[in-house]
């Protein structure tokens, strides 16, 4: 256990449908993360948020919408998605302030889009 | 921008074979670090290298910080069913805050 968890794990929707998915870390970080994981690009990064403020949206399609209300709680909702977003979500933690630190992974959502 | 390359992708062996994975960076890097995924598992981290030319030992494996700060190596010593999965590299991005660029990993696969 990371101290993240992620929920739900896994995760069947159309592409009419809306969902969305959560992250929850207990570890006093600052630092939350969005990984696309997929055979195409094995480690995506698609948002990042310091202190519940987003500094890096890396190109990402407005069908998806990142919310983090708080330091702890990380969202990210997902509507009229396309069957090529199907892949693994992971989320990420890591303490505040320095660029050089490890990053905590949670288990990850596996997502397919029919 | 800034990119991290590993090689190779993949690497069938045999139990009890060394195992080697190379990391590249376009960029010097701040510091390096290393994940692996267990197949079905999510990235865990392994070990952080920080000075030129490190060298640092976790049992079989042993990691490598290149003198330039721009590659690294991962090696594995007569490798077990258990060192099985996908081995990334990572270093901070130059240009932005918090953020880690990863390499596209290296799959190890361990015939018993």
């Amino acid at each position: 256990e990371t101290g993240v968890t992620q929920t739900p794990r896994h995760l069947v929707m159309g592409m009419t449908n809306k969902k969305s998915l959560k992250c929850e870390q207990h570890l006093g970080h600052n630092a939350m993360y969005w990984y696309k994981q997929s055979a195409k690009k094995p480690l995506e990064l698609m948002f990042v948020y310091n202190f519940k403020e987003q500094t890096e949206n890396n190109s990402v399609p407005s069908r998806f919408s990142p919310e983090c209300p708080n330091s702890s709680h990380l969202f990210l909702h997902l509507h009229t998605l396309q069957p090529e977003d199907s892949a693994l979500y992971l989320c990420a933690s890591s303490p505040p302030g320095l660029a050089t630190d490890r990053q905590f992974f949670g288990p990850g959502t596996r997502l397919t889009v029919l | 921008g800034q990119q991290v390359m590993q090689i190779p992708q993949y690497q069938h062996v045999q139990e009890g074979e060394d195992f080697t994975t190379y990391c590249n960076s376009s960029t010097t890097l701040s510091n390096i670090q290393w994940y692996k995924q267990r197949p079905g598992g999510h990235p865990v981290f392994l070990i952080q290298l920080v000075k030129s030319g490190e060298v640092k030992k976790q049992k079989r494996l042993t990691f490598q910080f290149g003198e330039a700060k721009k590659n690294s190596s991962l090696h594995i010593t007569a490798t077990q069913t258990t060192d099985v999965g996908t081995y990334f590299c990572a270093g901070p991005d130059n240009n932005a805050g918090n953020m880690l660029t990863f390499g596209g990993g290296t799959r190890l696969m361990v015939k018993p």
